[in-house]
This record gives C-alpha cells, structure tokens and sequence, in this order.
C-alpha cells in the first residue's frame, strides 16, 4: 500500500540553525500538506501545496518558513532561523485532492529537538 | 470557543464493549469530518471520515454526524486493547486545511 515516508525520523539542531525536513508523498496525490504537534498538543496546520505553489498557510507559517517541490518526488520544509519553540513532530500528509471528500495521508514525522 | 472540542479523557472501556467518542465543532461551514487513530509517539492514522448527515460503518467502526447539533461521533464495536489510543476529530470547512481537536484518550482494558 503507497505511504507518505518522511526524512529523517529525528532532527536535533541548535537554535537559530537551519533545518530542511523533507517528505516524499504518495505518488499519484497532487496535494501536499505540512502539520506539527507540539508535545502534548493537538496537531496544527501549517501550510498547503499544489501545482508548485503555495495555496493555504496558517498563521504559523511565517517569513522562517519556506516549502518546496525541487523534484518531482520530494516536498522539503525549510526553517531557517530555528526558536526553542518550534521543537515538535512535524507531519507531512498528501491527498488526491483537495476539499472535504479527499482524504489526507500523513507520514511517519520528524520529531525536531532545537537545543 | 474552540474550533473542535474533544474531551480528553482518559476513556476506559472493558474489552468487547462499545467505546463512544465524541466531537464538536463551531463552524456552521463544516462539511467533511474525520476521525484518525493516534499511538504515543506515532502519526494519525486515518480511520474514516463522513460529510453527510446520518450514520457511516466500517467494519468494526461506525461514524455518525448531525449538522444541526454540530455534533460528530466514533463508535468502536467490540472494543480490542489494540484499539487503546488516541483518536483525533479533524474538520474539513472545504479548504484544504484539516482543523483537529485535542484528542481523546481511549484505554481498552482487558
């Protein structure tokens, strides 16, 4: 059965280095998400992607954000300047399409650590 | 008021019974919901989702919806200890974001 997988499985960084997580999502969906989860704390929405663009973001996802499709497998998030507080797992999910009957898959994670 | 609420449990149920969780969301606008499994230290994992009014079954496991109470509900039938996790209610307001509630914890106890 196709999945969404997720590299790697766990990110320890220092504060205010960058971080790339990447995700490689089922391969016929044409939608792509990204989400976190705080430890302890309901998953969030982050960011939305289709046809090479972003088409949704949620507050969260600001300037230290970035998404990307540099191939036609991969789907990356960038963190450029990582806070103690972006700590969390972060989950990548992809969907045929988009709207209220398309189901979202979601991968294994990247529990990032920031020391 | 929250978007989604859930109650956080924890849930116990006796192995064999049927566990009930439920879910409430604010948005009027809602039109798809769906219900994912989630194991400690796991992702969500999607169990099933429904959108419109009345009862969805699926195996072992039966969505309900009623728009007019904003009110959604999972029913597990003959409740396994493989079943003790975390379910999380996602609401589709037809965007593609999913909004999720905090989660109930449920303990199926042998």
């Amino acid at each position: 059965e196709p999945e969404v997988t997720q590299t790697p499985s766990h990110q320890v960084t220092q504060m205010g280095q960058e971080v790339i997580l990447r995700c490689v999502p089922i391969s016929n969906h044409l939608y792509f998400y990204w989400y976190r989860q705080i430890l302890g704390q309901k998953v969030e929405f982050l960011v939305s992607f289709y046809n090479n663009e972003i088409s949704e973001k949620s507050e969260i996802f600001d300037d230290q954000f970035s998404v990307e499709r540099p191939d036609g497998s991969n789907f990356t998030l960038k963190i450029r300047s990582t806070k103690l507080e972006d700590s969390a797992m972060y989950f990548c999910a992809s969907s045929e399409g988009a709207g209220g009957t398309y189901e979202q898959y979601f991968g294994p994670g990247t529990r990032l650590t920031v020391t | 008021q929250k978007e989604v609420e859930q109650n956080s449990g924890p849930l116990s149920v006796p192995e064999g019974a049927i566990a009930s969780l439920n879910c409430t969301y604010s948005d009027r606008g809602s039109q798809s919901f769906f219900w994912y499994r989630q194991y400690s230290g796991k992702s969500p994992e999607l169990i099933m989702f429904i959108y419109s009014n009345g009862d969805k079954e699926d195996g072992r496991f039966t969505a309900q919806l009623n728009k007019a109470s904003q009110y959604v509900s999972l029913l597990i039938r003959d409740s396994q200890p493989s079943d003790s996790a975390t379910y999380l209610c996602a609401v589709n307001r037809g965007a593609q974001k999913l909004v999720f509630g905090q989660g109930t914890r449920l303990t199926i106890n042998p």
